[in-house]
């Protein structure tokens, strides 16, 4: 049930760009996106709803896959502030129980 | 600031003992949670409340007992401490079950580290 993320970790110089997949093995109603900076809450980045719809803000963006029950973060031109452990969270349904994968450690260095 | 806010930040204590952990959401949201964070930053889901209603219990010990008292408020008491108890504990709210377009996803407290000796 716990949606799978992958890479587990990925290492950037600044200025590449990254993209980041989870997947469910179950229809999903949503996903989320949040980034965790080491010792910190993880904070909200976006969410994508069925539809197959895509949405981003700044320099990262995110699609989501209905059919295939996945969906990708894009990080483009990253920055060292982008470094954290990115997690999707899914949904299958409204009001549902938000499972989230295991985390995508993202490094960005100078 | 709005914001969730939980207590205490730290918590280090023995086996055997029982402890609690508070948190305040002042967003105007309608559900919270606690979700816990393993040593692995494996971050699984709890307890939920939605209106002071009990709505998600997932397979906890039932050392673990969440309360509500309003829908600002969320705590968790735990009896009996055990060394497998160590971990992060998150609150967190969302509007609506962060449902629809527009939502705007959960807002995550700033972490209880319990640490159990």
């Amino acid at each position: 049930q716990q949606p799978v993320q992958s890479p587990q970790a990925v290492i950037l110089r600044e200025g590449e760009d990254a993209v980041i997949n989870c997947s469910s093995s179950k229809a999903l109603y949503s996903v989320h996106w949040y980034r965790q900076k080491h010792g910190e809450a993880p904070v909200f980045l976006m969410i994508l709803l069925k539809g197959g719809e895509q949405k981003g803000h700044d320099k990262i963006s995110a699609s989501f896959n209905e059919k295939k029950q996945q969906s990708s973060l894009y990080l483009t031109a990253s920055q060292l502030s982008y470094s954290g452990t990115y997690f999707c969270g899914t949904l299958r349904n409204q009001g549902g129980k938000l499972i989230f994968g295991q985390g995508t450690e993202l490094s960005v260095k100078p | 600031d709005t914001a969730v806010s939980q207590t205490p930040k730290y918590l280090v204590t023995q086996m055997g003992n029982d402890k609690s952990i508070k948190c305040e959401q002042n967003l105007g949201h309608d559900t919270m949670y606690w979700y816990k964070q393993d040593s692995k930053k494996f971050l699984k889901i709890m307890f939920s409340y939605n209106n002071k209603e009990l709505i998600i219990n997932e397979t906890v010990p039932n050392r673990f007992s969440p309360k509500s008292p309003d829908k600002a408020h969320l705590n968790l008491h735990i009896n009996s401490l055990e060394l497998g108890d160590s971990a992060v504990y998150f609150c967190a709210s969302s509007q609506d079950r962060a449902r629809g377009p527009g939502g705007n996803g959960y807002t995550f407290g700033s972490g209880t580290r319990l640490t159990v000796v």
